[in-house]
């Protein structure tokens, strides 16, 4: 098993441009997630789906959408880059356990926006 | 008050040290507690799990909730320089909005041979 996989590894954008971040996941998981990770802000959860076929807003959603393409795989698409979207982008899916859920993460995608 | 609160440090020790990392939480809801590893420029594994107050060992990590405190530890003995990573804490609430976790932004561990 691959577990959770994300392409690109590493992006360089201009402002203004678009992309989408790529995440799938091979442990038939329901619940899938997108964090972005900033130096001193921890991990902060951008968007989050349920089951396939929902979406749902986390703490910092502004500026991004996603599309839960099926269930294994979740995106996560830039519009119109802005440089405060320099971080590092995780994905993640999570099984539950007696009601409680782990989360299991990706590599990461490192973003740069000039 | 934010709702999990972990030192960042970063924290120095020397090879076979026992190092305590703590956190913090100020949500009584919360029912079920992690602690996850990130090695630089990866992923967070998950290192451990536990629902209950109490202790909970796993080799050399053994992972402690006091739910009266508000308090989560995690212990590692014996530490080696391949335990040098940051440790994130993280916990929600069973049955809770679609397995959100709360994570505390992570202690930086560097351990010297």
């Amino acid at each position: 098993n691959a577990g959770v996989t994300q392409t690109p590894k590493f992006q360089v954008l201009k402002t203004g441009q678009s992309m989408t971040l790529q995440c799938a996941q091979d442990m038939n998981h329901n619940s899938m997630y997108w964090y972005r990770q900033d130096p001193g802000m921890g991990l902060r959860l951008i968007y989050y789906s349920a089951s396939e076929g929902t979406t749902d807003k986390g703490e910092v959603p502004n500026g991004y959408n996603v599309s839960r393409l099926n269930k294994r795989e979740f995106s996560l698409r830039l519009e119109s880059a802005a440089p405060s979207q320099t971080s590092v982008y995780f994905c993640a899916s999570s099984v539950s356990r007696q009601g409680s859920y782990e989360q299991y993460f990706g590599p990461g995608t490192r973003l740069t926006v000039t | 008050q934010k709702e999990v609160e972990q030192d960042p440090g970063p924290l120095s020790v020397p090879e076979g040290a026992i190092v305590s990392l703590n956190c913090t939480y100020s949500n009584s809801a919360f029912q079920y507690f992690m602690w996850y590893r990130q090695y630089s420029r990866k992923g967070p594994e998950l290192l451990m799990y536990t629902y209950s107050s109490g202790n909970k060992e796993d080799g050399r990590f053994t992972a402690q909730v006091d739910k009266s405190s508000k308090y989560i530890s995690l212990f590692i003995r014996d530490s080696q320089p391949s335990d040098s990573a940051t440790y994130l804490c993280a916990m929600g609430v069973r049955g809770g909005s679609q397995g959100n976790l709360i994570f505390g932004k992570g202690t930086k561990l560097s351990v010297k041979p």
